[in-house]
């Protein structure tokens, strides 16, 4: 199957910006999408970001995506305690099924 | 509205023992997932219902089997369980072609002894 490939760890200071990385390889790719999992919780949808879009902004989030590299990213302004997840990128096809990376661990320091 | 909706939250099992998963979601979707989570290793899926009536397998299907009640419902059974199922279960639910990714149920947090 198709990979999706996030980097295994952030640590970001408080009120700093944190920046989440993410590869995928399926080019057919139609949305692509974030997910923040607090502990002990599901996953929660963050952003999604349609594949003809470069780039999407919702208050403190800023979702980037770069279609010839396959290079998605996700940047939280002023990050603050409460941001402290795993957050998982997402690729979905035309069916609507979605492949999903490892997880990234994000820790935010006071 | 509640969603998804997973029980049981917490089941400690024997090996051997059997135990059902069940997951029912309110939101008229087509598609339901159930994924397990293990640490480092992020979500694998184990099987999928892409519509009422059929069930596929994901990448980790041994050792479980699923049906589709109805429409709303899709449970998850462990025949016998092992030490190697110990995990967290997750189930998910979708719109089969829509984009709106997928609703997640709380999961439910399984220990085989």
């Amino acid at each position: 199957g198709e990979d999706v490939e996030q980097s295994l760890f952030l640590s970001v200071r408080e009120g700093d910006s944190s920046v989440i990385n993410c590869t995928y390889t399926d080019s057919s790719s139609t949305y692509l999408y974030w997910y923040k999992q607090e502990p002990g919780a599901g996953l929660q949808l963050l952003t999604y970001i349609f594949s003809n879009m470069d780039m999407k902004q919702d208050q403190r989030l800023t979702v980037l995506l770069n279609k010839k590299d396959k290079h998605l990213s996700l940047r939280i302004a002023d990050t603050q305690t409460g941001d402290s997840a795993i957050y998982f990128c997402a690729e979905g096809d035309s069916w609507g099924k979605l492949q999903f990376g490892a997880g990234t661990q994000v820790v935010v320091t006071p | 509205n509640a969603g998804v909706t997973q029980t049981p939250k917490f089941q400690v099992l024997k090996t051997g023992q059997s135990m059902t998963l069940q997951c029912a979601q309110d939101m008229n979707h087509n598609s339901m997932y159930w994924y397990r989570q293990d640490p480092g290793m992020g979500l694998r899926l184990i099987y999928y219902s892409a519509s009422e009536g059929t069930t596929d397998k994901g990448e980790v299907p041994n050792g479980y089997n699923v049906s589709r009640l109805n429409k709303r419902e899709f449970s998850l059974r462990l025949e016998s369980a092992a030490p190697s199922q110990t995990s967290v279960y997750f189930c998910a639910s979708s719109e089969r072609g829509g984009n709106y990714g997928y609703t997640f149920g709380s999961g439910t947090r399984l220990t085989v002894v």
